[in-house]
């Protein structure tokens, strides 16, 4: 069964340092988001992405964050300067587009030190 | 106006036993309603979703009743198992691929 795939799945940091998540969503999908989850609370969207284009953003997506899709396969977040509230579980989730369905990825654990 | 407001945050329930979680929605917009089963570590897994035209929707153990009036959601197991231990999040958004909006979860701990 076709499924999300994330790299790395845990990546530590320097406060200040620039990362990249990466993200390989469903091969037919077309649409894409970042998902972010703090320990122990709730998931909270950050990005959405369609047809080459951020579609929405939330409030915690400023301009330290990014997104692109390189190729015809990859779906990066990058974080310019990371901060120690930076630090969650970064989830990565793909939708066909019929039904609204989203499928979430494993997640990316990014620590801040 | 687009908090999902879930309880309990966290339930033990009896093997066999039938586990029961709330949402409970403002928007009136939102017209697609899943929920996410999510493990230690993992992902969260799309388990079984409904949309606000049916009342009810049964997926083998799993069934999501839908109460449009009362702008509430609930998901019920039945036959619970030790094995459906694991945080459980209800969701909402709109049609058209839009971002979900989700609750804040409930643990779930399936006792034999």
């Amino acid at each position: 069964e076709p499924e999300v795939t994330q790299t790395p799945s845990h990546q530590v940091t320097q406060m200040g340092q620039e990362v990249i998540l990466r993200c390989v969503p469903i091969s037919n999908h077309l649409y894409f988001y970042w998902y972010r989850q703090i320990l122990g609370q709730k998931v909270e969207f950050l990005v959405s992405f369609y047809n080459n284009e951020i579609s929405e953003k939330s409030e915690i997506f400023d301009d330290q964050f990014s997104v692109e899709r390189p190729d015809g396969s990859n779906f990066t977040l990058k974080i310019r300067s990371t901060k120690l509230e930076d630090s969650a579980m970064y989830f990565c989730a793909s939708g066909s587009g019929r039904v609204s369905e989203q499928f979430f990825g494993p997640g990316t654990r990014l620590t801040v030190l | 106006q687009q908090q999902v407001k879930q309880s309990p945050q966290s339930l033990i329930v009896q093997k066999g036993g039938i586990s029961i979680i709330n949402c409970a929605y403002e928007n009136t917009a939102f017209d697609y309603f899943p929920w996410y089963q999510q493990f230690p570590g993992k992902g969260p897994a799309l388990l079984i979703a409904i949309r606000p035209d049916v009342s009810e929707k049964k997926e083998g153990r799993f069934t999501i009743s839908f109460n449009k009036s009362a702008k509430q959601f609930s998901l019920h197991i039945m036959d619970s198992q030790p094995g459906d231990s694991a945080t459980y999040f209800c969701a909402a958004t709109y049609s058209g691929n839009t971002p979900l909006v989700f609750g804040k979860g409930t643990r779930l701990s399936v006792i034999a």
